[in-house]
């Protein structure tokens, strides 16, 4: 079974420019997660899809982050414009069940984003 | 509100030897889910254990072991004979036993490195 996959795994862009990352999630998982790691601090939510409808956007830091996850498969984050503070790790997840609780949480290796 | 702290941010041991890695967190629910997760330096983050708040058994994989105590607020992860392969960055986190709670809260990560 094919883990969480995310592309690119990098990206230099510069301030004011628009990225748009892309998770693919584990076969089958209703739950995709967007979390992101800005350097020595700690992983944070960004917000969760229950198919390709948006559950918890309560991490999104602004409107220049958008996200969407049509047909419930593939999901993509864009950042628009990118801002010096966008640098970091933007990692995705899946789990299994709508509804689950306490459920796994299954990672990918995540986009490294830098924004100069 | 919920958080994890992982107060070590860098531990170096020599291969054999054991290392603890603490992990206290912070919560007023009463039920919850602990994780420990690895990112070598691959990037993934690949889980490692998943436990319940009602659960308080120590837990033993090879090498790993799982200390849960929940008078302390602590889920500390042992090596015991490190190896090389076990250098990566370690994440503790917390998720909430509650429906539409699906956010993990993470510690900022302890970096193990096992020296040959």
């Amino acid at each position: 079974e094919a883990g969480v996959t995310q592309f690119p795994s990098h990206s230099v862009i510069e301030k004011g420019q628009t990225v748009t990352l892309r998770c693919d999630p584990i076969s089958g998982h209703d739950n995709l997660y967007w979390y992101r790691r800005v350097m020595g601090k700690e992983i944070k939510f960004l917000l969760h899809f229950v198919k390709e409808s948006k559950q918890d956007e309560s991490g999104m830091p602004n409107n220049r982050f958008l996200a969407e996850r049509t047909g419930g498969t593939y999901s993509t984050l864009k950042v628009q414009p990118a801002e010096l503070e966008d640098s970091g790790v933007y990692f995705c997840a899946s789990s299994r069940l709508a509804g689950g609780r306490g459920e796994t949480q299954y990672f990918g290796p995540g986009t490294r984003l830098l924004v100069l | 509100a919920q958080k994890v702290t992982q107060a070590q941010t860098e531990i170096s041991v020599v291969e054999k030897e054991d290392v603890t890695l603490d992990c206290v967190y912070e919560t007023r629910d009463t039920t919850y889910y602990l994780f420990w997760y690895k990112q070598p330096p691959s990037g993934e983050l690949v889980f490692l254990i998943r436990r319940n708040s009602f659960d308080e058994q120590n837990e033993i994989s090879g090498r790993y072991s799982w200390n849960f105590q929940k008078s302390t607020s602590s889920f500390n992860f042992t090596i015991t004979a490190s190896q090389v392969v076990d250098s990566a960055v370690y994440f503790c986190a917390l998720i909430l036993d509650q429906t539409g709670a699906n956010n993990l809260f993470f510690g900022t990560g302890t970096r193990l490195t096992v020296i040959p």
